[in-house]
């Protein structure tokens, strides 16, 4: 069965600095990964998706992820944040085969960003 | 810009008064999601439909139901709003089942 871990859930980061947040996953099978962002009372917007092409990944508004598989993780990084990334962050799997639809989201990361 | 829209952004009801949310879509997507989400939590899937084929999720209340007139509509109805009900409801499409989820912004119900 698929899942997926976001290890903090909660970041803090002072603008202008690096972003890290880590998504570890399992899967039986080399699975299709996203992350998603939601700011408040909105609802949530794709930043990026693997699917088996390259593993280096970039995404919309800086963001980029790297799916390693031999750590199972796809880790969501932005080598400098700005304030309007702060915002709730989940890292999705699609649930079992690809033709299911249903995606098994993480418990979600509040990135905090500072000035 | 296709897009997904769900109306109203906030509803407001009365214990056991029911509502329908709606969720309309201009990407032409096979597939259509209702979700509840509720505070610092993921969104948990009640139910999708497939073109006409609608799947429910083993454990949405039957108090929670969906039509899906067309192609492009949705809609959720809550036939008997508890307070428990109270959340943010989330229309997602998708082209085919498999790919990423496209969402709307969410309709956040409040349950008096």
């Amino acid at each position: 069965a698929q899942s997926v871990t976001q290890l903090d859930s909660h970041v803090s980061v002072s603008e202008g600095t690096p972003v890290l947040l880590r998504c570890n996953y399992s899967s039986s099978y080399s699975p299709s990964l996203f992350w998603y962002v939601q700011h408040p009372n909105k609802g949530l917007q794709l930043l990026l998706k693997y699917t088996s092409a390259a593993t280096l990944v970039k995404g919309i508004n800086g963001f980029e992820a790297e799916f390693k598989k031999s750590e199972t993780s796809f880790h969501l990084t932005k080598p400098s944040a700005h304030m309007s990334d702060a915002a709730e962050y989940f890292c999705v799997v699609p649930q079992g085969s690809s033709n299911t639809g249903k995606l098994i989201f993480g418990q979600g990361t509040t990135l905090q960003v500072k000035p | 810009d296709a897009m997904v829209i769900q109306n109203p952004r906030y509803q407001v009801t009365q214990f056991g008064k029911p509502v329908t949310l709606s969720c309309s879509q201009t990407l032409n997507h096979n597939v259509m999601y209702w979700y509840q989400q509720k505070s610092s939590q993921a969104p948990k899937l009640l139910f999708h439909y497939y073109d006409k084929d609608f799947n429910n999720e083993a454990d949405t209340p039957d108090n929670f139901q969906s039509r899906r007139p067309n192609t492009s509509f949705c809609f959720l109805d809550i036939r008997s709003p508890g307070l428990g009900d109270a959340a943010m409801y989330l229309c997602a499409t998708s082209r085919e089942q498999g790919f990423g989820q496209f969402f709307g912004p969410g309709t956040r119900l409040t349950v008096l």
